[in-house]
């Protein structure tokens, strides 16, 4: 079975610096789908990145970008420049390419910045 | 596009109590997932539909839980002589399968309380 862990419960950054939250996950497929969610306090999971496993490249979002390790399954998320509102909980999710499209989650990493 | 949304957002209901949500979908999204997330967790699958066809049901759902979609549009979740521990925040998230891939988006959530 496919497991997402997410070694830091808690993370703290400085506003405007650099930040990277790991993930690390188990699987034996070959082809799949890797994301990151954010959760602000009270309010609804919002997509931040996917990445799909058969490409090499990185995946990238202004200020949010990937480190894809496919041999280490690992997949960790970088957030340059952190600004305030970038304060949530973020979730690595993991899914298979066949007809079960459920998402398996990691517990969350709470990032908090300090302005 | 209105994003998916979730009604109440809040329930609080006494034990042995029936309780049903409903979830509306993207408009256009064929796909709709039911996701249950405690505090501190990440979200656990539930059940997922495509279109009005209940495709997967987890393991989490006991026989007090029943969903529907009747005409593949919103969705309902019941769930039946509740009990303590279903309080928690049950999410809803909906795609479009398209060329193979397809990305969840969630609503706010429907925080239950059972007391």
């Amino acid at each position: 079975a496919q497991t997402v862990t997410q070694s830091q419960p808690e993370m703290s950054v400085q506003e405007a610096e650099t930040v990277t939250l790991s993930c690390t996950y188990d699987t034996s497929e070959s082809d799949y789908y890797l994301f990151w969610y954010k959760q602000p306090p009270s309010r609804q999971m919002i997509l931040v990145i996917r990445q799909e496993a058969y490409k090499q490249q990185n995946a990238t979002e202004n200020r949010f970008s990937v480190n894809f390790q496919k041999a280490a399954k690992s997949f960790s998320l970088k957030i340059s420049d952190s600004q305030l509102g970038d304060a949530a909980m973020y979730f690595c999710a993991y899914r298979r390419l066949d007809s079960n499209y459920q998402l398996i989650w990691g517990a969350g990493t709470k990032l908090i910045i300090k302005p | 596009d209105t994003g998916v949304s979730q009604d109440p957002r809040h329930k609080i209901t006494k034990r042995g109590q029936n309780v049903t949500f409903r979830c509306d979908p993207i408009s256009e999204h064929n796909r709709l997932y039911w996701y249950r997330q405690t505090l501190g967790q990440g979200p656990e699958f539930l059940t997922y539909f495509q279109n009005e066809a209940q495709l997967e049901k987890s393991r989490l759902l006991s026989d007090r839980f029943s969903a529907e979609r009747p005409k593949g549009s919103f969705s309902t979740l019941e769930i039946q002589h509740t009990e303590q521990g279903d309080s928690a925040m049950y999410l809803c998230a909906s795609s479009l399968m398209r060329g193979g891939t397809d990305t969840q988006y969630f609503g706010p959530g429907t925080r239950l309380t059972v007391l």
